[in-house]
């Protein structure tokens, strides 16, 4: 069955340290892999995507993922992490080519950081 | 940008009550998403639409119905709410051609 393991529940980091948060998926071929973040009270905001091709990926705010076959993982980075950054963030796999573009989403990483 | 908007931010509703969650899309998205968020579970998917009258029942389905009478409005629909449907329901929509789902900002239902 398909499933994603985001095994940190929270992360407290220092601002201006670096950040790698864990994404583990487990699917029969190579899926589709999000990354959305949210911030308290909102939605989800898409952070990156990879879908083929280079397997270090660039999103928005300064985020980067690495997609590791061999590991099936696809960990979130970022250099520098600034106070904003605090949320919680969802990894996510969907089926390629699938019809109805169903997402599974991993249980959430919830960060703090400290100033 | 898309926008995917929650009508109702904040409810709170009797047990028992019927209780009703819009959402609508503006980019003409042919498939639409209720998932519901609770901590430490993640999202878990209710229903989804992928056209027009046509839905189909995600992981926990129980307990809700939905309706799609037209493209851009997907409603979530708990016929008798529980205590146990408090929780934060999210609305998502993407493209049948595309693969990145975007997501309303979410609507927060407390029972009591």
């Amino acid at each position: 069955a398909q499933s994603v393991t985001q095994p940190d529940i929270h992360i407290t980091v220092s601002e201006g340290a670096s950040l790698e948060l864990r994404c583990n998926y487990s699917y029969g071929a190579t899926p589709y892999l999000f990354w959305y973040v949210q911030s308290p009270g909102q939605g989800l905001q898409l952070l990156l995507k990879y879908f083929s091709g280079d397997t270090l990926v660039q999103g928005i705010k300064g985020f980067e993922a690495e997609f590791k076959r061999s590991q099936s993982s696809f960990n979130l980075r970022k250099p520098s992490v600034h106070w904003s950054d605090a949320a919680e963030y969802f990894c996510a796999v969907g089926a390629p080519g699938g019809a109805t573009n169903k997402l599974i989403f991993g249980t959430g990483t919830l960060l703090a950081v400290q100033p | 940008d898309v926008k995917v908007t929650q009508s109702s931010r904040y409810l709170v509703k009797r047990t028992g009550e019927k209780v009703f969650l819009e959402c609508v899309q503006d980019m003409d998205h042919e498939n639409m998403f209720w998932y519901r968020q609770d901590p430490g579970l993640g999202l878990r998917l209710i229903y989804f639409s992928y056209d027009v009258k046509m839905k189909e029942k995600g992981d926990i389905p129980e307990g809700y119905s939905v309706s799609r009478e037209k493209k851009e409005r997907f409603s979530l629909i708990l016929e008798s709410a529980s205590t146990n449907q408090t929780s934060m329901y999210l609305c998502a929509s993407t493209a049948s051609s595309g693969n990145t789902i975007y997501f309303g900002e979410g609507s927060w239902l407390t029972v009591v």
